[in-house]
């Protein structure tokens, strides 16, 4: 998996509680990524970051957040859980200096939000 | 709003057969369009990825038809195997976005031996 690590891979958590999802990267990535996987709509992306402290919103923002405060870690936090959070969540990570700019995917954390 | 469709949702396919997925896109700024595999409990790969300028890209047994007047590409994989059991999903980005992926739905292929 590239080089990517997440933590959890499995959590279970109730509704109303806070949740930190990690990505940790060894590739020395500028760009990381969190997608969440969900059935009939593919991945879709929640947030992004191009570089340390420099993050942006995707399509799937609202009830998350995100730090990024070393170039190997990014962070995702859901600050009160829901059950429309319950889903599997990918880190990416890409370098648009090399090739075509590739994402790489970490092997995701399964989030169940009873 | 589904930037790209993909269909079909589900396929099964001989071995040894032809297997094609299809992908439709709305937005002309994409310009980067990759396929990724994914087996079950594990992450999306990169398999094979095309930019608007070649009509045709092949690696080993898989390859991508694109079509920018239409606005279609398509997976072909040739003499498909079991091994090639997964889910495949297109995507689409624009170069200059930082390389933010939209993807289809996914197609799950079986092929029987």
């Amino acid at each position: 998996d590239a080089g990517i690590t997440q933590s959890p891979r499995h959590k279970v958590t109730e509704t109303g509680t806070p949740v930190t999802l990690r990505c940790h990267q060894t590739e020395n990535h500028r760009y990381m990524y969190w997608y969440r996987q969900d059935p009939g709509h593919g991945l879709r992306l929640i947030h992004y970051s191009y570089g340390v402290k420099d993050t942006d919103k995707g399509e799937v923002s609202d009830g998350y957040s995100v730090s990024r405060s070393k170039t190997e870690d990014f962070l995702l936090t859901l600050e009160s859980a829901t059950s429309s959070q319950t889903s599997v969540y990918f880190c990416a990570i890409s370098d648009p200096r090399a090739g075509w700019g590739e994402q790489y995917f970490g092997p995701g954390t399964r989030l169940t939000v009873t | 709003q589904q930037q790209v469709k993909q269909s079909p949702q589900s396929l099964i396919v001989q071995k040894g057969g032809i297997s094609i997925i299809n992908c439709a896109y709305e937005n002309t700024a994409f310009d980067y369009f990759p396929w990724y595999q994914q087996f079950p409990g594990k992450g999306p790969a990169l398999l094979i990825a095309i930019r608007p300028d070649v009509s045709e890209k092949k690696e080993g047994r898989f390859t991508i038809s694109f079509n920018k007047s239409a606005k279609q590409f398509s997976l072909h994989i040739m003499d498909s195997q079991p091994g090639d059991s997964a889910t495949y999903f297109c995507a689409a980005s624009k170069e200059t976005s930082g390389s933010r992926l939209t993807f289809g739905e996914g197609t799950q292929l079986t092929v029987n031996p």
